[in-house]
């Protein structure tokens, strides 16, 4: 049973809040990921981190941040929610090669 | 650019007959491939992986079949119970490289 958690759960805020959306794992995986994804769509990969004090951004353009200063924590940053950041964020981790990542709960994010 | 394909959006079978879900890739530096399974309200689970040196992976009722020549590869659930009624991703990946691409999933309905 994987050990990564996301909070919030839900979230609906109005336009221009600033908004952490959090994730921490108790795996010591060295890889971590957010992926956002709309109902009956792909997983698209916004952010991606190697181990501490790397993150990289995915293939999917956004306007969110990430920062990777422990190796459980790894949370995502919106400056000034818009409508259009309404989706579901997921994150995940995985240790090395080519073992499946574990996902998180995800958070369901709504911008009024 | 869709990379991994899940052309049928959802799939309706009768308990105990057997559930075949269908994915497609472009990408054939892909070497490994994974399936995972979610049910709502909750993030993706893992299922089962496959490398492209084999053709076949088993577990339990969980057959997951690999036709490189066709880049095409198949889940096979038998038999299918309740319970196994989620939305199914496929995804890939190449071995070394950091990325996973996932499909738009199969949603399954299993019906007693």
């Amino acid at each position: 049973e994987a050990d990564i958690y996301q909070t919030p759960r839900y979230l609906v805020i109005g336009t221009g809040k600033k908004i952490t959306l959090e994730c921490s794992q108790t795996m010591g995986h060295d890889k971590m990921y957010w992926y956002q994804q709309d109902p009956g769509m792909e997983l698209h990969l916004i952010h991606y981190s190697y181990g501490v004090n790397s993150t990289e951004k995915g293939d999917l353009s956004s306007e969110s941040t990430v920062s990777r200063i422990r190796t459980e924590h790894f949370p995502l940053t919106l400056e000034s929610a818009r409508p259009s950041h309404t989706s579901q964020y997921l994150c995940a981790s995985s240790s090395t090669g080519n073992q499946p990542q574990h996902f998180g709960d995800g958070t369901r994010l709504s911008i009024l | 650019d869709q990379q991994v394909k899940q052309n049928s959006p959802s799939l309706s079978v009768q308990e105990g007959r057997i559930s075949i879900l269908n994915c497609d890739y472009t990408n054939s530096m892909f070497d490994y491939f994974l399936w995972y399974k979610k049910y709502p309200a909750e993030g993706p689970t893992f299922l089962i992986s496959i490398s492209s040196i084999k053709d076949k992976n088993e577990d339990g009722r969980f057959t997951v079949f690999l036709n490189k020549s066709a880049k095409h590869l198949s889940l096979h659930i038998v038999p299918s119970q309740p319970g196994d009624s989620a939305v199914y991703f496929c995804a890939a990946r190449n071995t070394g490289g950091f990325k996973t691409i996932f499909g738009a999933g199969t949603r399954l309905f299993v019906k007693a």
